[in-house]
């Protein structure tokens, strides 16, 4: 499986943008990034998730690299509510069979108000 | 809608004893998976099934874990002859969909205490 690298933790103030970084430099031409985060004592939620394209959602965006090898989840006003643990994770589609997501350490983030 | 369900949320169990944790998904969705977290760690596959094939097992720590979805809906965790190391946050998640794009929706877990 294929590995991201994030940092252990962020801060942000709140009402402020925060830009969670993640690289991913064996990605392969197959692999979705996926973002997902958990918020404390709750399971892990869906964030949003592409393939080559910058995304966005009601909850974030997504930027990514040209080359594909990082990204960057973009939360656009921080809320105290953003306090979580952020997973950048790869899952590949090129079977039908869909894939298992892996799981890192993530990225803890703290809100300032 | 209702979420992924998962049952008992809190499960206190004597060493050696067997338990069985179960996950019922979010109607229509084809895929399960099951994982396992423990404090402070992010969660840990274990195994998942598109419809009642397993697919993937290569999570499972030993032979006393098994999982199954007989009918490719409610899906059961079973630990056989349990162990202290055992207790963890064990999670479910359904997806409505086999491909890689499809998004995991995730259960609030059952806590399995082993004492």
């Amino acid at each position: 499986d294929a590995k991201t690298t994030q940092p252990n933790s962020m801060e942000s103030n709140e009402e402020e943008p925060v830009h969670l970084p993640c690289n991913h430099s064996t990605i392969s031409g197959t692999d979705y990034i996926h973002w997902y985060r958990q918020l404390p004592s709750q399971g892990p939620e869906y964030v949003i998730h592409g393939l080559t394209s910058n995304v966005n959602n009601r909850m974030a965006s997504l930027a990514i690299a040209e080359d594909r090898k990082s990204s960057t989840l973009i939360l656009h006003r921080a809320t105290l509510r953003d306090a979580a643990v952020y997973y950048c994770i790869l899952r590949d589609s090129w079977s039908n069979q869909g894939g298992k997501l892996i799981f890192g350490q993530g990225t803890e983030l703290s809100v300032k108000p | 809608g209702a979420g992924v369900s998962q049952s008992p949320r809190y499960k206190v169990t004597k060493r050696g004893q067997d338990v069985a944790l179960r996950c019922d998904p979010i109607s229509g969705h084809v895929s399960l998976y099951w994982y396992r977290q423990a404090l402070g760690q992010g969660p840990e596959f274990l195994t998942y099934f598109n419809y009642e094939a397993q697919q993937d097992k290569s999570g499972l720590p030993n032979d006393r874990f098994s999982a199954e979805r007989p009918e490719g809906s409610i899906s059961t965790l079973t630990i056989q002859r349990t162990e202290q190391r055992d207790s963890a946050m064990y999670r479910c998640a359904s997806s409505p969909e086999r491909a890689g794009n499809s998004p995991l929706h995730f259960g609030n877990g059952t806590r399995l205490t082993v004492t």
